[in-house]
C-alpha cells in the first residue's frame, strides 16, 4: 500500500487554467505538507497543514490555495496558471510537528505551456 | 541564501567502499536533522535522522554524524552497493515553538554513483 498518494503523476496544461492535485495519506499523520521543487532542484515548502489547519503558508502566490477536506487529505489548487509555476510537486506527511521524519509521495511533474 | 549546503553536486564510489556525503548549515536554531534518498521520479525517502542532543545514530550501513560546533553533518554509507546510487538530500528543522515551523529545509542534493 502507498503510504503517501498524489494525482496525477504528469500534468500538462496551459497558461491561464486552473489546475488541482490531490494527495492521500495512509499513514495516519498529523501533519501534511505541500512542496515544489523547482528547476535549480531546491525542495521548497510552500503549506503545512496540522489537523486541518493551516499552520505555514510560505512566500508563494495566492493563486495557489490548499484544501483539506479531512486529516488524510491535502489537495493542492492553483488557479491562473503561469509559465514559471511548472515544476514538480511533492506532498508530504508526518507524525508530528517537529523532529518527525517526513514522508513523501512520487510527485507531480507539472508542465505549464 | 541558502541555510542547507550540500556543496558536491556528485559523488563517485567504487562498491564494497564507504561513502561519505556532507551537509554544512548555517541556522544555529536547526537541531534535528535528517537525510533522504531519491531515485528519479520518485519522492525523496527518509533515511534517517539525528537529533542536536546526539553526535552519532548508526541504522544498518547508514551512520550520520554531527559536528555542531562546526555546525557539519555526514552520512557514512559502509559498505556501499549499487542500489544506493541515487541523489541523497541534507534537511534540517529549527525547533518547534507552538507558533509556526518552518517545515524542513533542504540542501540542494548530492548525486552519488556506485561504481561496480
Amino acid at each position: 500500500d502507498t503510504a503517501v498518494s498524489q494525482t496525477p503523476k504528469y500534468l500538462v496544461t496551459q497558461m491561464g487554467n486552473d489546475k488541482s492535485i490531490k494527495c492521500e495519506q495512509n499513514l495516519g499523520h498529523d501533519t501534511m505538507y505541500w512542496y515544489k521543487q523547482d528547476s535549480k532542484k531546491f525542495l521548497k515548502i510552500m503549506f503545512s497543514y496540522n489537523n486541518k489547519e493551516l499552520i505555514i503558508n510560505e512566500t508563494v502566490p495566492n493563486r495557489f490555495s490548499p484544501k483539506s477536506p479531512d486529516k488524510a487529505h491535502l489537495n493542492l489548487h492553483i488557479n491562473s496558471l503561469e509559465l514559471g509555476d511548472s515544476a514538480v510537486y511533492f506532498c508530504a506527511s508526518s507524525r508530528a510537528l517537529g523532529n518527525s521524519p517526513l514522508h513523501f509521495g512520487n510527485g507531480t511533474r507539472l508542465t505549464v505551456t | 541564501d541558502q541555510q542547507v549546503k550540500q556543496n558536491s553536486p556528485s559523488l563517485s564510489v567504487q562498491e564494497g567502499r564507504i561513502s561519505i556525503l556532507n551537509c554544512d548549515y548555517t541556522n544555529s536554531m536547526f537541531d534535528y536533522f535528517l537525510w533522504y534518498k531519491k531515485y528519479p521520479a520518485e519522492g525523496p525517502t527518509f533515511l534517517i535522522s539525528i537529533s542536536s542532543i546526539k553526535d552519532k545514530n548508526e541504522d544498518g550501513r547508514f551512520t550520520v554524524f554531527l559536528n555542531k560546533s562546526a555546525k557539519h553533518l555526514s552520512l557514512h554509507i559502509v559498505p556501499s552497493q549499487p542500489g544506493d546510487s541515487a541523489v541523497y538530500f541534507c534537511a534540517a528543522q529549527g525547533a518547534y515553538s507552538g507558533g509556526g515551523a518552518d517545515g524542513l529545509t533542504f540542501g540542494k542534493g548530492t548525486h552519488l554513483i556506485i561504481q561496480p
